[in-house]
C-alpha cells in the first residue's frame, strides 16, 4: 500500500511570492492534516481537511490556506511569503471516523526555502 | 494553550541498555497519545499509540500512560544504534476534532 505522498520535495521562493504544496493521502483515508516544522519550533499543526471541508486550523495567519479535492488529495497555499515561512511542511492522513483513536501517518514533506 | 513538554536532550544511552523518554502535557482533556520517531531530515514515523492508563508493549517498545499525572513515557529495551533519532511525543483531544500537539522532541543517541 502506498503511503502519503507530497510534492515537490524542495521549493525555493522569494519573499512576497506564493507557494503551493501538494499532498496525496493513503488510499482510503479521508482526512488530511498539514503541519509546519520550522527550525527550533517543533512540529506545529496548520490545517485539517476532511470530506472536502476545512475542519480546524492552528494558530497561523490567513495567508496559510488550502483545499481538499474530491479524491481527498490536498493543496496548501502560502501567500505573501515571509522569510520565517522557511520550514519543512508535512502532510499526514488518517481514516477519520470521528473517534479519538485515528492515527496520523506522515508523508516525506516539502522543504520550503524563502529567500 | 495546550503544551507538551519533553527534555530536548541529547539523551545518551549505551547500546543494549534501556532508553527512557518522558513527556508531560498540560491539557486534561487529552485522550490520545502518540510517540513518533524522526531521523534527521526525514518525516516522523509512528512508533506507538496509547489511549488508556497503564502500559502498552510492542516488541522492544513500551509506552506508559498516567492521565492523573498527565505523563506519558516510552521505554526502548535493548537499544540499538539504529534507534538514534529524535522522539516526538504528540497528544490529541477526544473526538478527532483537532490536529496533534507535539513536543519539541528528545534527541536520543545510542552509543555503540
Amino acid at each position: 500500500e502506498a503511503g502519503v505522498t507530497q510534492s515537490p520535495t524542495h521549493l525555493i521562493k522569494t519573499r512576497g511570492q506564493q507557494a503551493t504544496l501538494r499532498c496525496s493521502p493513503i488510499s482510503g483515508h479521508t482526512s488530511v492534516y498539514w503541519y509546519q516544522q520550522a527550525l527550533g519550533l517543533g512540529l506545529q499543526f496548520l490545517l485539517w481537511y476532511d470530506e472536502g471541508e476545512e475542519r480546524n486550523r492552528g494558530n497561523f495567519p490567513p495567508r496559510f490556506s488550502g483545499r481538499q479535492f474530491p479524491n481527498y488529495s490536498s493543496e496548501l497555499n502560502v501567500n505573501a511569503l515571509e522569510l520565517e515561512d522557511s520550514a519543512l511542511y508535512l502532510c499526514a492522513s488518517s481514516p477519520y471516523r470521528k473517534t479519538s483513536t485515528d492515527t496520523q501517518y506522515f508523508g516525506p514533506g516539502t522543504r520550503l526555502t524563502v529567500l | 494553550q495546550k503544551e507538551v513538554e519533553q527534555n530536548s536532550g541529547p539523551l545518551s544511552v549505551p547500546e543494549g541498555a534501556i532508553a527512557s523518554l518522558n513527556c508531560t502535557y498540560s491539557d486534561r482533556v487529552s485522550q490520545s497519545f502518540f510517540w513518533y520517531r524522526q531521523y534527521s531530515g526525514k518525516s516522523p514515523e509512528l512508533i506507538m499509540s496509547i489511549y488508556s492508563n497503564g502500559d502498552k508493549e510492542d516488541g522492544r517498545f513500551t509506552a506508559q500512560l498516567n492521565k492523573a499525572s498527565q505523563y506519558v513515557s516510552l521505554l526502548i529495551r535493548d537499544s540499538q544504534p539504529s534507534d538514534s533519532a529524535t522522539y516526538l511525543c504528540a497528544v490529541k483531544e477526544g473526538g478527532g476534532a483537532d490536529g496533534l500537539t507535539f513536543g519539541k522532541g528528545t534527541h536520543l543517541i545510542i552509543q555503540p
